[in-house]
């Protein structure tokens, strides 16, 4: 059971968006700032959103990030198949003293 | 470019101790601003952070795995290294390592200079647990 909740799947239609939620709670995303990986089929995971939204260089400005309280949302517009991947939402726990992860979800490009 | 490549055995038998190396290059090991850590993932499941080192060797541990986990780093050799002792066939995984920005982060009720996000990962390497 991961503490940041993740919904296990998502899709949506080609060219449309879509939001990835991930819940924690004051000892988490409430007090720490959140990212975001995309972990395409086969690969390792690849750094997508840090500081709650701010994107590493080369990543396209379709995918976007923002924190309310103690979640964290992940967007991506303009859906391309080759977006379909397992997202996982991250950051530091405060009161387990650890870095954690959420369960992750699966998006699926229809 | 920075580029993270593990090493190690694929099988490891029960009760026994896994041992990984990771390999930086393209970038310096020692850089003040970075941590160097260890993520792993059974099949067909999520990221679980096993614990991270600053080059000077200063640890930080997931309390989950603490009792078995140790990392150390090779500045001289630009790697870090994981062993993680006693496993079982729940430690079956895919382990990749990575290298970290630093972040202020509560650990143990303190406030300190820590491991923060995954801004690079190696490929990663599956290591299986069976007799």
């Amino acid at each position: 059971q991961s503490v940041l909740t993740q919904p296990p799947s998502v899709s949506a239609a080609p060219g449309q968006k879509v939001t990835i939620s991930c819940s924690g709670s004051n000892s988490n995303i409430g007090r720490n700032s959140a990212c975001w990986y995309q972990q395409l089929p086969g690969t390792a995971p690849k750094a997508l959103i840090y500081d709650n939204n701010k994107r590493p260089s080369g990543i396209p400005d379709r995918f976007s990030g923002s924190k309310s309280g103690t979640s964290a949302t992940l967007g991506i517009t303009g859906l391309q198949t080759g977006d379909e991947a397992d997202y996982y939402c991250g950051t530091w726990d405060s009161s387990l003293s650890a870095w954690v992860f959420g369960g992750g979800t699966k998006l699926t490009v229809l | 470019q920075l580029q993270l490549q593990e090493s190690g055995p694929g099988l490891v038998k029960p009760s026994e101790t896994l041992s990984l190396t990771c390999s930086v290059s393209g970038a310096s090991i020692s850089s003040s601003s970075y941590y160097w850590g260890w993520i792993r993932q059974p099949p067909g499941k999520g990221l679980e952070w096993i614990g991270s080192i600053y080059y000077s060797g200063s640890t930080y541990y997931n309390p989950s795995l603490e009792s078995r986990v140790t990392i150390s780093v090779d500045t001289s050799q630009k790697q870090f290294s994981l062993n993680l002792n006693s496993v079982t066939a729940a430690d079956t995984a895919v382990y990749y390592c990575a290298r970290q920005k630093g972040g202020y982060v509560v650990m143990l009720a303190a406030i300190i200079r820590g491991p923060y996000d995954m801004d690079v990962w190696g490929q990663g390497t599956t290591v299986t647990v069976s007799s």
